[in-house]
């Protein structure tokens, strides 16, 4: 079955970087993008960026440009995000969430969400 | 970037209710729209893709329409496990933005 298994919590002062892992199973890591969503505690979803763990890519969100980077290990079908010059606003629950493409009846693809990891808190504070 | 504002950002209901909630795209989108639901303290789940498309093993009380720039979810009636919060995504080109979330309480 497919799992994304997460790292655990995160405390970090302000100014420092944190990096979380997810590691997927269950699949072949390489066929599916990875894509990075945080929720601040009692707020929304915001989607920070996506990975394709074939070749590396990435696309991130303009909100997290220049601080944020996503990488992955193919060897142990991991993917990593990395989040620098923390602040306190950066205090949230942090997601992995695999996209895979899926097709209506008009033949319409989109871009679905369709698994996700546990979520990791990530605390900043002094 | 493509804004999606949702409406109501709160309702009150009880069980057996009709729900509708609304989505709206600052552009237009065809019909490049996901709703999820997500429960206190879980990942959200997928229940409609491409506007309109019910995911598989989501029940049929769910159902989604529009396209283009305005869009509505129906939950036909209300269940316990409904209680929750709902979001609206694009789902064609990055960023994959999401609404701001309605939450669904109990009345």
């Amino acid at each position: 079955q497919v799992q994304l298994v997460q790292s655990g919590a995160e405390v970090k002062k302000p100014g420092a970087s944190v990096m979380v892992s997810c590691k997927a199973s269950g699949y072949t890591f390489t066929n599916y993008y990875i894509n990075w969503v945080r929720q601040a505690p009692g707020q929304g979803l915001e989607w920070m960026g996506i990975v394709n763990p074939s070749g590396g890519s990435t696309i991130y969100a303009q909100d997290f440009q220049g601080r944020v980077a996503m990488t992955r290990d193919t060897s142990t079908s991991t993917v990593f995000m990395e989040l620098s010059r923390l602040r306190s606003e950066d205090t949230a629950i942090y997601f992995c969430a695999r996209a895979r493409l899926l097709f209506d009846s008009s033949g319409l693809g989109s871009t679905v969400f369709d698994f996700w990891g546990q979520g990791t808190m990530v605390t900043v504070s002094s | 970037d493509i804004q999606m504002t949702q409406s109501p950002l709160s309702l009150s209901a009880s069980v057996g209710d009709r729900v509708t909630i609304t989505c709206r795209a600052s552009q237009t989108i065809s019909r490049n729209l996901n709703w999820y639901r997500q429960k206190p303290g879980k990942a959200p789940e997928l229940l409609i893709y491409a506007a309109s498309s019910l995911q598989s093993g989501v029940p049929s009380r769910f159902s989604g329409s529009g396209s283009g720039t305005d869009f509505t979810l129906t939950i036909s009636s209300l269940q316990p496990e409904d209680f929750a919060t709902y979001y609206c995504q694009r789902s064609n080109n990055a960023p994959l933005t999401f609404g701001a979330g309605t939450k669904v309480a109990i009345k």
